[in-house]
């Protein structure tokens, strides 16, 4: 069946601007994860759903950042005033439920000049 | 807070060998979950095995098997048979079980690049 799939796979932006990451998650998964990868590192947890809900958003930076998942399926990654610092890989996976192994998408590369 | 450390930035095998990529874990939980993800220049992170603590037994899967260590902390993984397609960047990652504080997150070691030589 087909994975977990993110859109853009890459985005380019301008510092201050705006930007919505999409990832859609395998059907039928009830939990779903949002990780940033920087260069060369492991990656980062930032926000995890339980179905709609945000179960553990602990991870996030600070409150530019925010997460939904409004339907309990497609979950929409939000960046607000975006900074040279956000620019990394961010990553989407989910899994049947949050005890059971996370399968990844390919990520979204994010570039802010 | 729970860390996992790859103290292997490089390594490096002629095909067909055997290598062997480290990774020790810091917890204070009892009941969690093991994992090696391998990410290739693709970016896709993919799963390569999982071990549960409570299990004794060693997890393999084809060419790959781990070494785990529960008092000791550590969790390293064995690929036999080395082959071209294995080069990636491998992850060490660690998750909590339900009640834990780390449950519902994978804590990710630094990553361990390996390069399968022809």
């Amino acid at each position: 069946g087909a994975g977990v799939s993110q859109t853009p796979s890459n985005k380019v932006t301008e510092k201050g601007k705006y930007v919505e990451l999409r990832c859609d998650p395998i059907s039928g998964h009830t939990a779903l994860y949002w990780y940033r990868q920087s260069l060369g590192q492991g990656p980062e947890f930032l926000i995890y759903f339980q179905g709609t809900g945000a179960a553990d958003d602990s991870g996030l930076p600070n409150d530019r950042f925010f997460a939904v998942r409004p339907e309990g399926s497609v979950s929409t990654l939000k960046i607000q005033r975006t900074e040279r610092g956000d620019s990394a890989v961010y990553l989407c996976a989910s899994s049947l439920n949050a005890q059971e192994t996370q399968y990844f998408g390919p990520g979204t590369r994010l570039l802010v000049l | 807070a729970q860390t996992v450390t790859q103290s292997q930035p490089e390594m490096s095998v002629q095909e067909a060998e055997t290598v062997t990529l480290s990774c020790t874990y810091d917890t204070s939980e009892n009941n969690y979950y093991l994992f090696w993800y391998k990410q290739p220049p693709s970016r896709q992170m993919i799963l390569v095995i999982r071990q549960e603590a409570y299990k004794q037994q060693n997890a393999t899967e084809n060419r790959f098997s781990v070494n785990f260590q529960k008092a000791a902390k550590s969790f390293s993984l064995k690929i036999s048979d080395s082959q071209l397609g294995d080069t990636a960047m491998y992850f060490c990652a660690f998750i909590g079980n339900a009640g834990g504080t780390s449950y519902g997150k994978l804590t990710f070691g630094q990553g361990t690049i390996l390069t399968v030589h022809p």
